[in-house]
């Protein structure tokens, strides 16, 4: 079952613009964390934001966590064409144990 | 830095050949993954294992059997490879003062013909 599904499914801006991608959960979760995948390679952490947080900030990147809502954010400012991928949410519920359940992903496309 | 290493990069079998994918992590982690990623599907956990002998289904375990004898290597078995298990496989690990932050293998792009 896939628990996180990002939106949207593929974005696409020029060098130097924002970026956001949401992700949407169905299940009430311990964390929720963001990873990223470069073109036929493995994932990547960038960032975790614990259901008691609202906000977090690493770099470029910036997280928010909405549990009422079950949705997460996740914003790069200032894109480069470096950033181009592909975005996954992923969440680990809170039943205990260490499996975690990722979403379709986002990929994004910065045009230099 | 933690190091997940999966011993192939790219593997082509025949339907019905048994198929051993490898997986060894160096940071002593207790947790262990095997996903498969399909374009549009995102990431699908097969099996998990958080201990040495221990496994878990995840979400799509038909067609797969796993194991871990040792507490670095993690093994996903196709008893019997089928043209529908044609996809990207990838290992993952976590665990110790990582926390929660699961560290990802290269991945195996499997073909099955």
């Amino acid at each position: 079952s896939q628990q996180g599904e990002e939106d949207p499914q593929a974005l696409s801006i020029q060098e130097g613009e924002n970026a956001t991608m949401n992700c949407s959960y169905k299940t009430s979760i311990n964390n929720l964390q963001w990873y990223r995948q470069n073109s036929g390679r493995g994932l990547v952490h960038l960032i975790l934001i614990r259901s008691n947080e609202r906000e977090k900030h690493s770099g470029r990147l910036r997280v928010t966590l909405d549990t009422s809502k079950k949705s997460s954010s996740l914003l790069i400012t200032a894109s480069r064409a470096a950033d181009t991928a592909s975005y996954f949410c992923a969440t680990d519920g809170d039943t205990g144990g260490f499996k975690t359940i990722f979403g379709a992903g986002t990929r994004l496309f910065v045009k230099a | 830095d933690v190091k997940v290493t999966q011993s192939s990069r790219y593997l082509v079998k025949r339907t019905g050949e048994k198929v051993f994918l490898e997986c060894v992590q160096d940071m002593d982690h207790e947790n262990m993954f095997w996903y498969r990623q399909d374009p549009g599907l995102g990431l699908r956990l097969i099996y998990f294992s958080y201990d040495v002998k221990m496994k878990e289904k995840g979400d799509i375990p038909e067609g797969y059997s796993v194991s871990r004898e040792k507490k670095e290597r993690f093994s996903l078995i196709l008893e019997s490879a089928s043209t529908n298990q044609t996809s990207m496989y990838l290992c993952a690990s976590v665990g110790g003062i990582q926390g929660r932050k699961l560290f990802f293998g290269s991945g195996t792009q499997l073909s099955v013909l």
